[in-house]
This record gives C-alpha cells, sequence and structure tokens, in this order.
C-alpha cells in the first residue's frame, strides 16, 4: 500500500529538548515536504526536498531543519523547540513538485510546553 | 502576500444539496490545481484535479471548474453528503518544475442532514 509513515503521532515536549519527527515513504517518490497547520493559517511549507541531498527553505523554516540522506526518508528536526512550534505537522510526498498530486502522512501534533 | 486565497473559512450546506467552494489565486503563472479533503486526526488526502488547459474536470459527484481570466476556481459537490463534511483545501502549481504546491488556507465544510 502506497503511504507516507509520520513518527510519532503525538508528542508533548519541554522548551529547549532536541526532537526529530521521522517520514518514510514508500513511492519512490523524488520530492518530499513538511507542513504545519495552523488555526487560521492553513497549511505552511516549512522545508521541502527535491531528491536525495538536495534541500530548499519553504515559507516557514525558522528554527527547523530536515535532511535527505536517502529518498525515502525525511526527517524534521526541532534542535531547541519553543513553545510556538507547538502545531500540528505533516509530511508529504509526490512523485514530482508542482504539477503532482501530493500524498501526506497522518500527521503529527506536537506540543512544546 | 497570499497567493492562494479561500475567503470562506467555513461552509454549511444541507444534505442533498450542492457545495461550492471557492478558491482564489494571484499568480498567473499557476498552471495546475488541486483540491485535498481533511478529516480531523488525518492527513490531507488528494480529491481532484485540474490543469489550466482545461476549464472543467469530473470525477464522480466533484467537479472543478477554472475560470483563468479571474484567476478563480471552484469545487463543486453534488449531492452534498454528510460524509463530505471535512476541511477542504485548494492548492496551486507548476510553471516551474522547482516550485511547490502553494495551498489556501482552508473551507470547512459541514453537510447538515
Amino acid at each position: 500500500e502506497a503511504q507516507v509513515t509520520q513518527n510519532p503521532r503525538y508528542l508533548i515536549t519541554v522548551t529547549g529538548k532536541k526532537l526529530t519527527v521521522t517520514c518514510s515513504q514508500n513511492m519512490n517518490h523524488e520530492y518530499m515536504s513538511w507542513y504545519r497547520q495552523d488555526p487560521g493559517l492553513g497549511l505552511r511549507q516549512i522545508y521541502y526536498s527535491m531528491n536525495v541531498e538536495v534541500t530548499d527553505k519553504g515559507d516557514v523554516p525558522e528554527g527547523y531543519k530536515v535532511s535527505r540522506k536517502e529518498k525515502r526518508n525525511f526527517p524534521l528536526i526541532l534542535e531547541s523547540p519553543s513553545p510556538n512550534q507547538t502545531s500540528l505537522y505533516f509530511c508529504a510526498s509526490s512523485l514530482r513538485t508542482g504539477r503532482a498530486e501530493a500524498f501526506f502522512g497522518q500527521g503529527t501534533r506536537l506540543t512544546v510546553v | 502576500d497570499q497567493q492562494v486565497k479561500q475567503n470562506s473559512p467555513s461552509l454549511s450546506v444541507q444534505e442533498g444539496r450542492i457545495s461550492i467552494l471557492n478558491c482564489d489565486y494571484t499568480n498567473s503563472m499557476f498552471d495546475y490545481f488541486l483540491w485535498y479533503k481533511k478529516y480531523p486526526a488525518e492527513g490531507p488526502t488528494f480529491l481532484i484535479s485540474i490543469s489550466s488547459i482545461k476549464d472543467k474536470n469530473e470525477d464522480g459527484r466533484f467537479t472543478v471548474f477554472l475560470n483563468k481570466s479571474a484567476k478563480h476556481l471552484s469545487l463543486h459537490i453534488v449531492p452534498s453528503q454528510p460524509g463530505d463534511s471535512a476541511v477542504y483545501f485548494c492548492a496551486a502549481g507548476g510553471y516551474s518544475g522547482n516550485t511547490p504546491l502553494v495551498f489556501g488556507k482552508g473551507t470547512r465544510l459541514s453537510v447538515i442532514a
């Protein structure tokens, strides 16, 4: 079954404690991205990756890092989380960038206290 | 500056009637448009898309209309069913292989039985 898998689904952490949200896809997609969803703001892109070792900033990259060492995985790293990063995070993958359907993961609800 | 706008945060429709969700875009270079549906606690799922070479695309109860001159697209759901109650996101992309999808803020549709 084609899918994008994120872990964990729910996470509560404290300010400043580094965390990683994993994302894996089994569709051999080249393009992967991270979004955050906040009330009234919709889906905002954090980072995206066109292929292995190719990453770029989206609309709201501050406070986040990503890596793409292999095609299927695209982890999101928060080196020093802050309360304003409390949000619902989605990973997505697609065959191409702007002209292809994106497949989304189930989401990770992160709370930073 | 928002490139993709969904000006109605919410919409209520009676079961069996037509639901019309609207989306406006500002960048005339967009040439591919998608609608996503999102239930609570799930990731967005692809619903229907349209290329700028068309002005209409149908898939069962869902039809997307594109008016390029007005930079406007709409999603029609006929007949609306209670299971259609969800948040609907409009997205735009294309024109460049490196351009990721841009999402609107979403419209919450409630279909009342």
